[in-house]
This record gives structure tokens, sequence and C-alpha cells, in this order.
């Protein structure tokens, strides 16, 4: 089945920075990306998500990157904010409909 | 539209109970998955149901089933609970059920098994 790795699982940045996270997936087929941020006692929420017929997606101060052929993907967040502190997960689809997530980054800004 | 909902939002039970939790996706939306998530797995895919079917099963025991009904609203249940199962189980719509359909997250509900 898809294998998603995550890294790093820990991020501290300081406010105005910029914040990279990256994720490796295994399976081939895979053609949808999306990002997640989960704050403390809320579910996940979709901030930004890529398909495979696109190399890059942005959306205001975040931006995500694919690389098909080395199956990889990161998610860039520019002029960090302490409201930017979070954790982050990244998914890929598999043949199945399920997503398969990353383990998480838990990103921290401070001012 | 309403995001996705999921009752009740906390839950305690002790081991050997069972347990049904619900879920009302977005309006509109036909498909609807389970995750577990736990500290130590992160994240796992449970099952998911389109138009009342299951389409897909993660790795769990069949002490874990669901099912949807006609309004697209799902449950899971969980038998024969056990300390492990203590987690946040989360649902999450999408709108036609395709591979790249935008899954949204309901808020979960969190087991607690004493």
């Amino acid at each position: 089945g898809e294998n998603v790795e995550q890294h790093p699982s820990t991020l501290s940045v300081q406010e105005g920075d910029s914040a990279v996270i990256k994720c490796t997936y295994s399976d081939s087929a895979s053609n949808y990306f999306p990002w997640y941020k989960q704050e403390l006692g809320k579910g996940p929420q979709l901030i930004i998500d890529i398909r495979s017929n696109v190399g890059e997606k942005k959306d205001q101060r975040i931006a995500v990157t694919l690389n098909k052929t080395a199956k990889h993907f990161s998610l860039h967040i520019t002029e960090t904010q302490p409201e930017d502190s979070a954790v982050y997960f990244c998914a890929a689809n598999s043949g199945g409909y399920a997503l398969n997530f990353g383990k998480g980054t838990s990103l921290l800004v401070t001012p | 539209k309403a995001g996705v909902t999921q009752t009740p939002r906390y839950l305690i039970k002790t081991r050997g109970q069972q347990v049904t939790l619900s879920c009302s996706p977005i309006s509109g939306h036909r498909s609807v998955s389970w995750y577990q998530q736990t500290p130590g797995q992160g994240l796992q895919f449970l099952f998911e149901y389109f138009s009342e079917t299951q389409r897909n099963k993660g790795n769990f025991p069949g002490r874990f089933s669901g099912r949807q009904f006609s309004n697209s609203r799902s449950e899971m249940n969980v038998s024969t609970l056990e300390l492990g199962d203590s987690a946040l189980y989360l649902c999450a719509s999408k709108d036609a059920g395709l591979l790249t359909d935008t899954q949204y997250f309901g808020p979960g509900t969190r087991l607690t098994v004493l």
C-alpha cells in the first residue's frame, strides 16, 4: 500500500521566516496530494491541495510543489505568523479511495 | 454550507462495551470516510462509504464496523472495546467520491476507554 513519509517532525521558526515541510510517497499511481492543518482539539482542516497534472499551486502565503518523478511534494509557508502554529499533515491518495497520511509536523512560530 | 458534524464530541466507555459514533456529511456529499487518530499511529484509514456501500476498508479488526444511510449520514460501531481503542475518531466527507475529490473533516469524537 501507499507509504507517506513526512519531515521534519517538529519545526520551529521565527515570525516572518519561511517554513518548508517535505513529504515522499511510494505509490506512483497516487494523483492527489492534500495538506491539512490541525489545531489542538480540532479536526484537520484542508489548507491546500494539488493534483498530479500540476507542478505547483499557490494560495497567498501557502504554496505546494509536486515532483512526480521523484515522488515528493512540499509545503511552503512564507511570512509565518504565530497563528500558523499547528500540526501539519501531508497525504496522498491510494487506489482504494483512501488518504494515506504522513505522521505530521508540529510547527511552532515564535514572535 | 454547514461543515461535517460528528456526535458525540466526547465519550467515555469501559473495556468490553460497545460504542456508536455518528457523522453527518456536508450537504450533497455522498462519500464518508472514517479515520482513527492516535499519537503513536497518526491518522489511519478505517473505511469509506459511498451511496450506502462500503467501498474501501483499512486494516482494522472486525470489531470496527460502519454503515451509511440513504441521506448519506454514517455511523461507525466499535464492539468489545479495548484500551487501545482510545483515540480521536474523525469523519470526512467528499462530493462525488472521486479519487481526487477534496475531503473535508469533522471535529472528531474523542473516545476514552477505561
